[in-house]
């Protein structure tokens, strides 16, 4: 099974801060990459597919990018809504793993 | 308007089963990629296994290997996972998503089901 390691585990930030998740794939996996945010209580919501096409109505702040085994997911400026957990899934191969997840706290 | 319907909240002994329904409406059921992911208290995403309902096979990740098994009903678009010899590891949300014409992304979701195993 392909390994999905995010980093870091927890993130401290400010509104207005640009910040960068990284998630790497023990083997290369393409573009096959997906982002999620996930807030308390709340189902998973996607944000990015194929690495770097952003889900119909997500604010234009996010992006991603990255290819082969290392993938970043950028939030350009940080909203309040922002403070929440961030998933990278890879969907190129049986099992479909989800990083360990990245905790954007409020500083 | 992709909607999916989980059944209802579970408390099961250690060692039996469960079984989670998610119904889907919208979109094309028999070719959308439907994946169950479990959630542990305060842990993260665990991707167990899914189903291209037109295919009818399932696929596992390995660590749930021959204790869960995924099924899918076109005639009520509804996707079944049930979990066998439960363990007090085994509590946890469950959620059911969907990907769009076989693609594994996971764009609509469920609203999760919390399965509780208590002796």
């Amino acid at each position: 099974d392909i390994q999905m390691t995010q980093s870091p585990s927890t993130l401290s930030a400010s509104v207005g801060d640009r910040v960068s998740i990284t998630c790497r794939a023990s083997q290369s996996i393409s573009d096959w990459l997906a982002w999620y945010q996930q807030k308390p209580g709340k189902a998973p919501k996607l944000l990015i597919f194929k690495a770097s096409t952003l889900e119909t109505g997500v604010p234009s702040r996010f992006s991603g990018s990255g290819s082969g085994t290392e993938f970043t997911l950028t939030i350009s400026s940080l909203q309040p809504d922002d403070f929440a957990t961030y998933y990278c899934q890879q969907y190129d191969s049986f099992s479909y793993s989800f990083g360990q997840g990245t905790r954007l706290e409020i500083k | 308007q992709v909607q999916l319907v989980q059944s209802g909240a579970e408390v099961k002994k250690p060692g039996s089963s469960v079984k989670v329904t998610c119904k889907t409406s919208g979109g094309t059921f028999s070719s959308s990629a439907i994946s169950w992911v479990r959630q542990a208290p305060g842990q993260g995403l665990e991707w167990m296994g899914g189903i291209i309902p037109i295919f009818e096979t399932a696929n596992y990740a390995q660590k749930f290997q021959g204790r869960v098994t995924i099924t899918a009903d076109e005639s009520t678009s509804t996707t079944i996972m049930e979990l066998h010899s439960l363990r007090s590891e085994d509590t946890a949300v469950f959620y059911c998503a969907r990907g769009e014409h076989g693609d594994w992304r996971l764009d609509y979701w469920g609203q999760g089901t919390r399965v509780t195993v208590s002796s």
